[in-house]
């Protein structure tokens, strides 16, 4: 089956501690992003990348890192920059065309909480 | 700045009473929008895309629509497996190489058997 992956499905972290959430997907795809979801709001782009080895900071990459060494896994880290970490964090991952075809398909999510 | 309204924020249907859930936009350029259902703790799953005023797109009970401001939600006759949180989301005409979507807060839709 084609799809993306996103593990763990429950993350708890201590204040001080970096994470990392992974990220896999097998549609080919050449981008891949990483949002956040807070109740009540829009998801907000943390990071996306269009191929490998390159990747762009969306409206809220303060405190988030990333890399793209591979086109199949886009790993989010969250460092203890960020001051609010606890939130749902989704992958997705689109075609690059230029003309139709930017559907982004999403993974199942990470719920991650700061104890 | 591109920005993204939804309303509204909650409905409550009875199965079987038909609705549309309203996407109101503001963006410099339409590249396309996007319409997501999403599931409790789940990822939102694709559903539409539209890429210019006039287009419509059905799926089962849902059909979208598309004008120069707005778009629509209809869902024709709802049954309880309907009930979601519907997102909308807009993608401008860029020059540069972005491809990022504007997401609205969603509408949380409920419908009773």
């Amino acid at each position: 089956d084609g799809g993306i992956t996103q593990s763990p499905k429950y993350l708890f972290r201590k204040e001080g501690q970096n994470v990392t959430l992974s990220c896999e997907q097998n549609l080919n795809h050449d981008a891949m992003y990483w949002y956040r979801q807070d109740p009540g709001q829009g998801l907000r782009l943390i990071y996306y990348s269009q191929i490998v080895n390159d990747f762009q900071k969306g409206d809220i990459a303060e405190g988030y890192s990333v890399s793209r060494e591979k086109k199949e896994s886009f790993p989010l880290t969250v460092t203890s920059a960020q001051k609010n970490p606890t939130a749902f964090y989704l992958c997705a991952s689109s075609l690059w065309g230029r003309t139709g075809h930017n559907e982004q398909f999403f993974g199942p999510g990470t719920r991650l909480t700061v104890l | 700045e591109d920005q993204v309204t939804q309303s509204p924020e909650a409905l409550r249907l009875q199965e079987g009473e038909s609705s549309s859930l309203n996407c109101s936009y503001t963006v410099s350029g339409l590249r396309g929008l996007f319409w997501y259902r999403q599931d409790p703790g789940k990822g939102p799953e694709f559903l539409f895309t539209l890429y210019s005023a006039g287009e419509e797109k059905e799926k089962e009970r849902l059909k979208a629509t598309l004008t120069k401001k707005e778009s629509f939600l209809h869902i024709t006759a709802p049954k309880p497996e309907d009930s979601a949180t519907y997102l909308c989301a807009v993608q401008a005409r860029l020059s540069g190489s972005a491809r990022q979507l504007t997401f609205g807060s969603g509408t949380q839709l409920t419908v009773l058997p």
